[in-house]
């Protein structure tokens, strides 16, 4: 099925450092959603966007719903041990009810 | 806790064997979705229900599966005849529509494997 390209599709960074990922489609979405999965669990919502040009922080977390609400960004700042694991990022279009999700980005963080 | 659960966690199975997962939304939640995700991909969606009524099925879906929520609360997920491409995560989420922005929220998931 469809997924979202998110990038980077991995991330290796020191703890301390900010974070920042993308993801983009061919469709124009009209939610964008960030979510974050550790390992054998269901994602966790981050962050929900609704509008085009949204920005919107969580703690240390920050992500943009983009102008041409083909994309979206997500940003951590000062990373953690905790902030290891892989987000995804999920969209809706049009009238829809599903969400259509990406291809990950996995962040390891080292001490 | 009052998240969205799924039971079992975990289920081992060999090929051919019928399996069911439940699914307990939050509580007075009205839509509840299904999706699946294999390992290295985001989750893919598969159905889902507002109150008892299934609106969606994804061409994933095959005629093996089956998913019912009889009451408009808890959900369950059939596999008939497991095939090997079957072994997956298979997560749960549910949602309150209409209350603002719809926003679903995920289960811990049933991992399947079939052997």
């Amino acid at each position: 099925g469809q997924q979202l390209n998110q990038s980077p599709q991995s991330m290796f960074i020191q703890e301390g450092e900010d974070v920042s990922m993308n993801c983009t489609s061919s469709s124009i979405f009209n939610t964008w959603l960030w979510y974050k999965q550790d390992p054998g669990e269901g994602p966790v919502l981050l962050i929900a966007l609704y509008k085009a040009g949204e920005l919107t922080s969580n703690g240390r977390l920050t992500a943009q719903f983009g102008i041409t609400r083909k994309d979206s960004f997500l940003n951590i700042s000062a990373s953690i041990p905790s902030d290891v694991g892989i987000y995804f990022c999920a969209g809706r279009t049009g009238t829809a009810s599903k969400l259509t999700f990406g291809t990950g980005t996995r962040l390891q963080v080292t001490l | 806790d009052t998240g969205v659960s799924q039971d079992p966690r975990h289920k081992i199975t060999k090929r051919g064997q019928n399996v069911t997962f439940r699914c307990d939304p939050i509580s007075e939640h009205n839509r509840l979705y299904w999706y699946r995700q294999t390992l290295g991909q985001g989750p893919e969606f598969l159905t889902y229900f507002q109150n008892e009524a299934q609106l969606e099925k994804s061409r994933l879906l095959s005629d093996r599966f089956s998913a019912e929520r009889p009451k408009g609360s808890f959900s369950t997920l059939e596999i008939q005849r497991t095939e090997q491409g079957d072994s997956a995560m298979y997560l749960c989420a549910s949602s309150f529509l209409p209350g603002g922005s719809e926003t679903q929220y995920f289960g811990p998931g049933t991992r399947l494997l079939v052997l």
